[in-house]
């Protein structure tokens, strides 16, 4: 079955630019979302199709492609962005959809 | 109010079966392909099942494929998902969602499969 596979942790110091790429070999063809999750709490989508941000959604937070890598950029990092995060999209005929390993990032 | 709100979930024993709902509401839910995501306690999330706006194509995860059922009422606004012959490895929170631009999800509601 297809994957999406993400780095399980990043640690950035707050101020900082946080990156977290997520690889598979159909995202050349599919878009990637992602997603913020916070403990107890539903995900949060922060970017879709790539690159573009939902309203809401600061503007720290970017995201960008280059074939099988997708790569999401949070620059300025603050306290509040602590949280798991996961890339999502589908197989190369869009009829199955997959998350990614899911990453961690920590603000030290 | 846009929102989804699941329900159905408890303790059941191994082999059992559960069917949870998710009802829609603030939006036209006949409209959008409507999906189910969990998350094992500890664990990240997983794609489980979708089904179109037309009730009738319907895909699935491998993990879960002839044992569980995803389903749709366009006329009551609500999400079904049947699940059937249990396994201690199918514990977790259950979210339906709609995913894409529009992303949309619910509280979730925790299934726990245990003797």
């Amino acid at each position: 079955s297809y994957e999406l596979t993400q780095p399980p942790s990043v640690s950035v110091s707050p101020g900082q630019t946080a990156r977290i790429t997520c690889s598979g070999d159909a995202l050349p063809k599919q878009y990637a979302y992602w997603y913020q999750q916070k403990p107890g709490q539903a995900p949060v989508l922060v970017i879709y199709k790539d690159s573009e941000r939902p309203s809401g959604i600061p503007e720290r937070f970017s995201g960008s492609s280059s074939g099988t890598t997708v790569t999401l950029t949070i620059s300025g990092v603050q306290a509040e962005d602590e949280a798991d995060y996961y890339c999502q999209s589908a197989d190369s005929s869009g009829t199955f959809y997959v998350f990614g390993t899911g990453t961690k990032v920590t603000v030290l | 109010q846009v929102q989804l709100v699941e329900s159905g979930g408890g303790v059941v024993q191994p082999g059992r079966s559960l069917r949870l709902s998710c009802a829609a509401s603030g939006f036209t839910f006949s409209t959008y392909g409507m999906h189910w995501v969990r998350q094992a306690p500890g664990k990240g999330l997983e794609w489980v099942a979708v089904i179109w706006y037309d009730e009738i194509n319907k895909y699935y995860a491998d993990s879960v494929k002839g044992r569980f059922t995803i389903s749709r009422d366009n006329s009551k606004n609500t999400l079904y998902l049947q699940m059937n012959s249990l396994r201690a490895e199918d514990t977790a929170v259950y979210y339906c969602a709609r995913l894409g631009e529009l992303s949309l999800w619910g509280q979730g509601t925790l299934v726990t499969v245990s003797s």
